[in-house]
This record gives structure tokens, sequence and C-alpha cells, in this order.
């Protein structure tokens, strides 16, 4: 079955430090992965997807098969990147499914 | 228009009153989808809707009744629901139909109901 593990529930950075949202995924085919966040009161809105392969609001993230990962990285965090964010998994056969993580509260602290 | 719009922002309803969501989209997408979303917690797929018609349901309980009256709306009607039921309830919609073989759309979703049952 497929799986996204976000292990950190919470994380808190201060602003300008690097920050690193972990994501690892189980699934043996072609996964599709990306990252979605939700600022506070406010929708959840598509940040990244592993085939577009861009940079969106200096947030990046490279799908590593050999690890099953695909980690969401900013090398300088700013305070308005608070927000929860989701990893989530697609797959060829999956009819547009998607299997989210449990997420992750990423706070930035001034 | 490029924005799912989801209405009413807030419902609070007894365990035997009947009511709708309503979701509706102007971006000529051709799926829809209805998620369920605990605090705290990431959504999970209720029903999704391709071209009018229910493609997938995700084994949600019959007081949950998704209705697509055309390709722009999608409802959701709601009767004799219980406490455990209340939770923001999102509805997105994508570009394609989804199909095997193709990359996964992005889905676009809209601020979600609130809703609450007493």
């Amino acid at each position: 079955a497929q799986r996204v593990t976000q292990p950190e529930k919470l994380l808190s950075v201060f602003k300008g430090a690097p920050v690193e949202l972990k994501c690892n995924y189980s699934y043996s085919g072609s996964p599709e992965l990306f990252w979605y966040v939700q600022y506070s009161r406010q929708r959840l809105q598509l940040l990244l997807r592993h085939i577009s392969r861009e940079s969106i609001k200096g947030f990046t993230a490279d799908l590593n098969k050999g690890e099953t990962s695909f980690h969401l990285k900013k090398p300088f965090a700013q305070e308005e990147d608070s927000a929860m964010y989701y990893c989530a998994l697609g797959w060829e056969t999956s009819g547009s499914r998607l299997t989210f993580g449990e997420g992750t509260q990423l706070t930035v602290n001034p | 228009d490029t924005e799912v719009t989801q209405t009413p922002k807030h419902l609070v309803m007894g365990m035997t009153n009947k009511k709708s969501l309503k979701c509706e989209q102007h971006m000529g997408h051709r799926a829809m989808y209805w998620y369920k979303q605990k605090a705290k917690k990431p959504p999970e797929l209720m029903f999704v809707y391709s071209y009018e018609k229910l493609s997938i349901n995700e084994s949600v309980p019959s007081r949950f009744s998704p209705e697509c009256p055309n390709s722009s709306l999608l409802n959701l009607h709601l009767h004799a629901l219980q406490p455990e039921d209340s939770a923001l309830y999102l509805c997105a919609s994508s570009l394609r139909i989804p199909s095997r073989g193709r990359p996964t759309d992005t889905q676009y979703f809209g601020p979600g109901t609130r809703l609450t049952v007493l």
C-alpha cells in the first residue's frame, strides 16, 4: 500500500535559518510527489511538485528514488513561511487519488 | 475566475437536519473532489467526480450524498449526521479526468465549509 511519512509533526526554526521538512514515501512504482501548504485561515494550495522541478517561494524539493524521499528545503526561512506543510503521493493508477502525510507544522520565529 | 468557491463557510446542524454544501469552479476543470479534514490532520478523500459522473467513492457512509449537476457545480447533501462528522469539508477540482498513465493533475482547493454537528 502507498504511504507517506512526515516524521516531524512540529518544526521550529529562526528566521534566516535553513529549514528542511522531511517526507518519505513507500510505493514500488513511479511516484508523483507534491508539497501542499496550508497557511493559517487560508486554503490548501500546491507549493510544488516534483515533475515541474520549480523553486516556489525559495523552496525546492528533489525526488530521491533510492532513499524514497522528497524533502522540502529552503536556505533562509522567513516568518511568512509559518504554515502546515503536507507531502502527498500520487501514482500512475491512482485516478488522481492523493495519499497525504500527516503534515508538519512549521513555525519560523523572529 | 480562477478559484474554487464553497458555501456556506460555516454550518451548524442537528443530527436530524438535512443540509447541503455547495462547491463551484469556473476554470473548465472536469474533475471535482470532496475531502473531509479533521483538525491538524490531512485531508481524507471522500468522492471524485469526472465528467459529472461519480468515479471514486471511498466507502463513505450513505448519510453523505454527493451530486454533480454540471461540470462547474458539486454538492454534498447531508442527512442524519453524527457529531463525529464535524470537520472541515473541502472541495477541490483538477483540469483533467483522472486517468491511468497520465501525471496526476494539480488539485485546486476551496476554502472549505466548517461543519459542526450537534
